[in-house]
């Protein structure tokens, strides 16, 4: 069972970037994209980006120009750097794997716990 | 703000059964599969569904899903009180090339 785990600092300064790494166990990050996932307290879902093991990205477009996901597959983690933050990005963000076999939709099928990150001063 | 809305709360008795609404567009649930997960409070979301209809392994049958031109529907039967918990769909916007979210619906047992 392929487990996920996220790593990185609880409080991060309003105009600060914040930096999060996804850790992948008990399965190889390879041949699968990763994605990044966030939740405002009291809040809905919103997707951030995904990378493929490759390292081809695609971000969302509200995102696009403050995200950055990598991957290090000799770690078997990838990582979210989110530039300019405000208190609008505080949220619970978790990293998934999401899946899209051949003939087949995008699904998210392995979760991280999820990380609240607080941005404030 | 989501593209794909869901109504923000369902309700019903034990043993009874609830069905969730995902109205999206032709540019979402219109060409796209759609899966639903399953967020217990305080938890991280669970796949609940995928390819519209597929279960993932250990996902018991009172769980189902359909889907019908630009909507999608969850449906649970024999509802427990486990199985209060906020439930959104999901799927891929060819026309934000993003994968989007729908609003979230919280079921409630009485």
């Amino acid at each position: 069972q392929v487990q996920l785990q996220e790593s990185g600092p609880g409080l991060v300064n309003p105009s600060e970037t914040l930096s999060l790494t996804c850790a992948v166990s008990a399965g190889s990050i390879n041949n699968y994209y990763w994605t990044w996932i966030r939740q405002p307290p009291g809040k809905g879902l919103e997707w951030i980006g995904y990378i493929y093991y490759s390292g081809s990205t695609i971000y969302n477009p509200s995102l696009k120009s403050r995200v950055t996901i990598s991957v290090d597959t000799s770690q078997n983690q990838f990582s979210l750097k989110l530039s300019s933050v405000t208190a609008a990005d505080t949220a619970v963000y978790y990293c998934a794997r999401l899946a899209h076999p051949y003939n087949s939709g995008w699904f998210f099928d392995y979760w991280g716990q999820g990380t609240l990150v607080t941005v404030s001063s | 703000q989501s593209v794909l809305t869901q109504p923000p709360s369902v309700s019903a008795a034990p043993g009874q059964k609830v069905t969730i609404s995902c109205s999206g567009s032709s540019s979402n649930i219109g060409n796209n599969y759609v899966s639903w997960y399953q967020q217990l409070p305080g938890t991280a979301p669970k796949l609940l569904i995928y390819d519209n209809n597929e279960r993932p392994s250990g996902i018991p049958d009172r769980f189902s899903g359909s889907k019908s031109g630009t909507s999608a529907t969850l449906g649970i039967t024999g509802l427990q009180t486990g199985d209060e918990a906020d439930y959104y769909c999901g799927t891929w916007d060819i026309s934000l090339s993003a994968y989007v979210f729908g609003t979230g619906t919280n079921v409630t047992v009485l």
